[in-house]
C-alpha cells in the first residue's frame, strides 16, 4: 500500500505564475489535508476536503489559492499568480473516513517544495 | 502566544542522554500528538495520547498529557544521532490538527 504521494516534489516559479500541486491520497483514504510550512515554523492547517467536498477552509488564504479533490484523480492545490510570500513548504495528509469527534492518524506525504523567484 | 508552542525551540545533548520536550496548548483537545520531521523532509508520526490518558510509552518514547494544565511532554531516552530532528506537537480539535512551533534538536555524537 504506497503512502500519501505529492508531486512535484520540487516546483519553481515566477512571480504571476501559477502553481499546481497535487496529492494522491493513501488507498481506501477519502480524507485529506493541505498544511503549509514557512521555514523555520511548524505547519499550518490550510484545508479539509472529502471527495467533490471542500468541508473546512479556514486556514486557506481568501484570494489566489483554491483547492478541490475530485471524485477521480488526486486533490489539487492551485496558487494562482503566486508571490514570493508564498514560497514554502506544501504538505498534504490523508486519513480513512472517521466519525465526528473520532480520530484516525494523519498521514503525510513528503511535500511540495515552492520556490518562487 | 500561539496553539501548541514547544520549548525549548532547540536543544543539543549528547549521544546517550535523554532529551525533553515540552508543549503547551489553549484549547480543548481530542488528542495530542508528537511528529518527527527531519531536515527538508516529511514529517513521521511518533505517538499519540487522548485526552483521557496521561502517560504512554513507545519504544524509546514517553509522552505525558496533563490536560489541567493543558501540556505535554516528550521523552526520548538514550538518545541516538539518528533522532537529531525537529520534534512538533500536534493538537487535534475541530476535525484538524493544530502544529506547535517545533523544537529543534540536535544529538552530539
Amino acid at each position: 500500500n504506497a503512502g500519501v504521494m505529492q508531486n512535484p516534489r520540487h516546483l519553481v516559479r515566477r512571480r504571476g505564475q501559477e502553481a499546481r500541486l497535487r496529492c494522491s491520497p493513501m488507498k481506501g483514504h477519502s480524507h485529506v489535508y493541505w498544511y503549509r510550512q514557512l521555514p523555520e515554523e511548524g505547519l499550518k492547517f490550510m484545508v479539509y476536503l472529502q471527495k467533490e467536498n471542500i468541508i473546512d477552509e479556514s486556514g486557506m488564504p481568501k484570494e489566489r489559492f483554491s483547492a478541490e479533490f475530485p471524485k477521480e484523480g488526486p486533490s489539487i492545490l492551485r496558487i494562482q499568480q503566486v508571490v514570493r510570500g508564498d514560497s514554502a513548504a506544501y504538505f498534504c495528509a490523508s486519513s480513512p473516513p472517521i466519525g465526528r469527534g473520532n480520530y484516525n492518524e494523519q498521514f503525510f506525504g513528503p511535500g511540495t517544495r515552492l520556490t518562487v523567484l | 502566544s500561539q496553539q501548541g508552542e514547544e520549548d525549548p525551540q532547540a536543544l543539543s545533548i549528547q549521544e546517550g542522554e535523554n532529551a525533553t520536550m515540552n508543549c503547551s496548548y489553549k484549547t480543548s483537545i481530542n488528542n495530542l500528538q508528537w511528529y518527527r520531521q527531519n531536515s527538508g523532509r516529511g514529517l513521521v508520526h511518533l505517538i499519540l495520547i487522548r485526552s483521557n490518558e496521561r502517560e504512554k510509552h513507545s519504544g524509546r518514547l514517553r509522552v505525558t498529557l496533563d490536560t489541567s494544565k493543558k501540556s505535554s511532554s516528550l521523552l526520548i531516552t538514550a538518545s541516538r544521532a539518528a533522532d537529531t530532528a525537529s520534534y512538533f506537537c500536534a493538537t487535534f480539535g475541530n476535525e484538524k490538527l493544530t502544529f506547535g512551533t517545533g523544537t529543534r534538536l540536535t544529538i552530539i555524537p
